[in-house]
Order: C-alpha cells, then sequence, then structure tokens
C-alpha cells in the first residue's frame, strides 16, 4: 500500500536560513502532490501543489520540487521567519478522485 | 467569508451514545470529506463525497456513517461511539473531484469515555 515518509518529525533552523523539508512516497507515483501547513488546535491550509510534469514550483519564499525517480518531493522555505513555525504536511492523491493520503507532518521550528 | 465550519469544536461523550458532527461550506464546493488526525498516524481519510448523494469510503469508514443530501451539508454520524474514536476530527472540501486545493474547517476534538 502507498506510504509516505516526512524526513524528520522535528526540524529546527535558525531565523534567516533556508528550510528544507523531506517527503518520500513509496510504489506509484501520483498525478500530483500537495503540502499543507498546519498550526496547533487548527486544520491545515493548503500552500502549493505540484504535478508530476512540473520539476518544481514556486510561491513567495516557497519552492517545492517533485522528483518522480526518487519518488520524492522537497519543500523549501527560503528566508524562514519565526511565524513560519508550524507542521507541514505532504500529500498525494491515490486515486485521481482528491482522496489524499496525508504524511505525518514535519514540525518546524524556526529560531530567532 | 468563504469558510468550512465544524459543530461542535468540542465533545465528551459516552460509549455508545449516537452523536452527529455537522459540516458545512459556503463556497459552493461539490466535493467535501472527512478526515480524523491521531499522534503518529497523521490525518486519515474517512468518507468522502463527489456531490449530492454521492459518497464513498475512505481509509477508516468503520464505525461511521455520512449522508449528502444538500450540497453544502456534510454530516458525520457515529452511530455507537467507542473510545477508538476519540479523535481530532477534520471536514474539508474542494471545488470538484479536479480541483485538489482542499479547504478545512477548524476541526472537532472528539472523546469518547
Amino acid at each position: 500500500s502507498q506510504k509516505i515518509e516526512q524526513n524528520s518529525e522535528a526540524l529546527n533552523i535558525q531565523e534567516g536560513k533556508t528550510a528544507t523539508l523531506t517527503c518520500n512516497y513509496t510504489n506509484y507515483s501520483p498525478a500530483y502532490l500537495q503540502w499543507y501547513r498546519q498550526d496547533p488546535g487548527r486544520g491545515p491550509v493548503f500552500l502549493l501543489l505540484i504535478r508530476e510534469n512540473e520539476k518544481e514550483k514556486r510561491k513567495e519564499r516557497l519552492k517545492v520540487t517533485f522528483d518522480t525517480t526518487l519518488k520524492q518531493s522537497l519543500f523549501h522555505i527560503t528566508a524562514s521567519q519565526p511565524a513560519d513555525s508550524a507542521t507541514y504536511l505532504c500529500a498525494l492523491d491515490r486515486t485521481g478522485a482528491n482522496n489524499l493520503f496525508f504524511g505525518t507532518g514535519t514540525r518546524l521550528t524556526v529560531i530567532p | 467569508e468563504a469558510q468550512v465550519t465544524q459543530n461542535p469544536r468540542y465533545l465528551i461523550t459516552v460509549t455508545g451514545k449516537k452523536l452527529t458532527v455537522t459540516c458545512s461550506q459556503n463556497m459552493n464546493h461539490e466535493y467535501m470529506s472527512w478526515y480524523r488526525q491521531d499522534p503518529g498516524l497523521g490525518l486519515r481519510q474517512i468518507y468522502y463525497s463527489m456531490n449530492v448523494e454521492v459518497t464513498d469510503k475512505g481509509d477508516v469508514p468503520e464505525g461511521y456513517k455520512v449522508s449528502r443530501k444538500e450540497k453544502r451539508n456534510f454530516p458525520l454520524i457515529l452511530e455507537s461511539p467507542s473510545p477508538n474514536q476519540t479523535s481530532l476530527y477534520f471536514c474539508a472540501s474542494s471545488l470538484s473531484v479536479l480541483t485538489q486545493e482542499q479547504f478545512f474547517g477548524p476541526g472537532t476534538r472528539l472523546t469518547v469515555l
């Protein structure tokens, strides 16, 4: 069955540095992969989507890459700020019918 | 304001007492879904609905029921709750099955004693 692994449960980084989060998946490659942000006690918020035919996607300080050969997506936050501290979830669509399968997330802490 | 709302936000109940968690969206979205989130297991899909009167099972449907009689509402029903259904529940919606971005509600924290 499909499995998603996010590189680490927690990641601490100094303010101003680039945070890099990893999402690895097994079995078949999804048509697209999404990244969400979740703050404590709140619902996930959509950040970025990248399709299998796209190598890279950017949005402001965020960048996502998608390597279907490695079965991996990397999520980068450049010039990180304490306000970026949150849990970041990757999710893929297993069926093409918008049925998302989520990783367990990486909790990012940006230290001032 | 475009949003997904859930009620109640917090609920403590006892084993076997039927309950319903409501979910409503005001964005005219076709697709709606329920997830539960547990420590170490992440978000897991319970049920989803591609449109009115169309529902289907997700990964963990046992012990849950849903209905989709109106486009905006997608209630989650626990006919006989058990302690292993203690969890944080999220409702989500998206414009259609082809529009992948999902909008999540604020969550309902359920405790079954």
